[in-house]
């Protein structure tokens, strides 16, 4: 069964552009949550998908947003980048019916000059 | 919403001995606390995990204890490897469809 893949994995941007971010969770998992990876700031809760629908949201700005399709596959935009959105952003998949282990990728590096 | 803290931010090890790391949560309403391990430039992975009917999970070398009164769970490993060196995350999630939420990590160095 393939992972969780994420694209881009690095990518380089400057201040005042926007990014998409990519994740086609584990086939046959309907949930996808985002999370953003800081040094000293661990694993900050960003939003999660399932079928569709955005179950939970976490503390961040409303130029953070994302979407699900029929497909489960996930995507993660980020307007107007700031030097402090420079992170990992991690991508984590799983069934979505209750408690139960998350599949993380690999993330997907944003740095913004 | 739901906030947890962990303890110590770094931890250094002889190898043989034994590491405890330490969470708290907030929210009395978390029912599911795992913890996961990220090596160097690799994914988070689920090592271990509790629900709140349970008081103690043992898995080989890895231990984690709840106290639901207290609100707090702790990571027990004994007979460090240094493989064992990584980032440890303790992690609460309240009921079935809340989101889980990190503690900011713990990383554990174990030295031959």
């Amino acid at each position: 069964k393939a992972g969780v893949t994420q694209t881009p994995r690095y990518l380089i941007k400057t201040r005042g552009q926007q990014v998409t971010l990519s994740c086609s969770p584990i086939s046959g998992h309907r949930s996808v949550s985002w999370y953003q990876q800081t040094p000293g700031q661990g694993l900050q809760f960003l939003f999660e998908y399932f079928s569709e629908t955005q179950r939970n949201k976490g503390n961040f700005p409303g130029r953070f947003s994302g979407r699900q399709f029929s497909n489960s596959r996930s995507e993660m935009n980020v307007s107007t980048l700031e030097l402090g959105d420079s992170a990992l952003y991690l991508c984590a998949s799983s069934l979505g019916g209750g408690v139960g282990e998350l599949f993380f990728g690999e993330g997907s590096r944003l740095t913004v000059l | 919403g739901e906030n947890v803290e962990q303890h110590p931010s770094t931890l250094s090890v002889q190898e043989g001995d034994s590491a405890v790391i330490k969470c708290t949560y907030s929210d009395s309403a978390s029912n599911y606390f795992p913890w996961y391990k990220q090596e160097l430039g690799k994914r988070p992975q689920l090592i271990i995990d509790i629900r709140s009917n349970v008081g103690e999970k043992k898995d080989q070398r890895i231990a984690v204890t709840l106290n639901k009164t207290a609100k707090h769970f702790s990571l027990h490993i004994t007979e460090t490897q240094p493989e064992d060196s990584a980032v440890y995350f303790c992690a609460a999630k309240e009921g079935s469809q809340g989101n889980l939420i990190f503690g900011k990590g713990t990383k554990l160095s174990v030295k031959p």
